[in-house]
């Protein structure tokens, strides 16, 4: 069964330190990882997500993830916080099963705070 | 190409009315799922659905809910006799075919039950 752990409720930051949130998953075949991020009131938006390839992708708003098949993670990284940052963070894992049943697991969410 | 469109934004229903909550897809996706959500909270799977089939419904209580992804319009999620412990946002997910593809989701109905 695939799992997500995103570790910390939340994430204090001050404003231009780098940031990271962090997420662990466990899946039976190749992992399909995403980051989304919700602002308040809003749904879900995609950041980025890891397919196959380079370790380090590249998404929106000067985000970016590792992803670390030894250590089962995909943190998401940012040099330089902003305030405009601050939301909800969603890691998730996506993997197909058997007749095409597309299974999407999220984790539980990390609240970032960045502090002027 | 519009996103995913939900409606009503906002819904008020008192004790023991029904609410349904519509979600339309964005165009060419197939797959939808419905999340709640409580303020400050995680997302909760409620519900998968492919064109008129339920794939999934785990998540969702087997009392009083009910969802819907018709061949033509909106998938439809149902609350039956509603009560207060109904209260949340409920957010509808859609994807075309592939897992390599991101959930793209709406900006929610929140029901308010009084």
């Amino acid at each position: 069964a695939q799992s997500v752990a995103q570790p910390e409720d939340q994430v204090n930051v001050a404003e231009g330190n780098p940031l990271t949130v962090k997420c662990t998953y466990s899946v039976s075949g190749n992992p399909y990882l995403f980051w989304y991020v919700q602002y308040p009131n809003r749904g879900l938006q995609f950041l980025l997500k890891y397919i196959t390839g380079d370790n380090l992708v590249k998404g929106s708003y000067g985000f970016e993830a590792e992803f670390n098949k030894s250590q089962t993670s995909f943190h998401l990284k940012k040099p330089s916080a902003l305030v405009s940052d601050s939301a909800l963070y969603f890691c998730a894992v996506r993997e197909t099963g058997s007749g095409g049943y597309q299974k999407v697991t999220f984790g539980t969410g990390t609240k970032l705070q960045v502090i002027p | 190409n519009a996103g995913v469109m939900q409606n009503p934004r906002h819904l008020v229903r008192r004790r023991g009315q029904e609410a349904r909550l519509r979600c339309s897809p964005m165009k060419g996706h197939s797959h939808v799922y419905w999340y709640r959500q409580l303020p400050e909270e995680g997302l909760k799977f409620m519900v998968y659905l492919q064109k008129e089939n339920i794939i999934d419904e785990s998540g969702m209580p087997k009392e009083r809910f009910s969802a819907e992804f018709p061949k033509e319009g909106p998938s439809i999620l149902r609350i039956q006799q509603v009560v207060r412990g109904d209260s949340a946002a409920y957010f509808c997910a859609s994807s075309p075919e592939t897992a390599r593809s991101p959930l793209h989701f709406g900006n929610g109905t929140r029901l308010t039950v009084t």
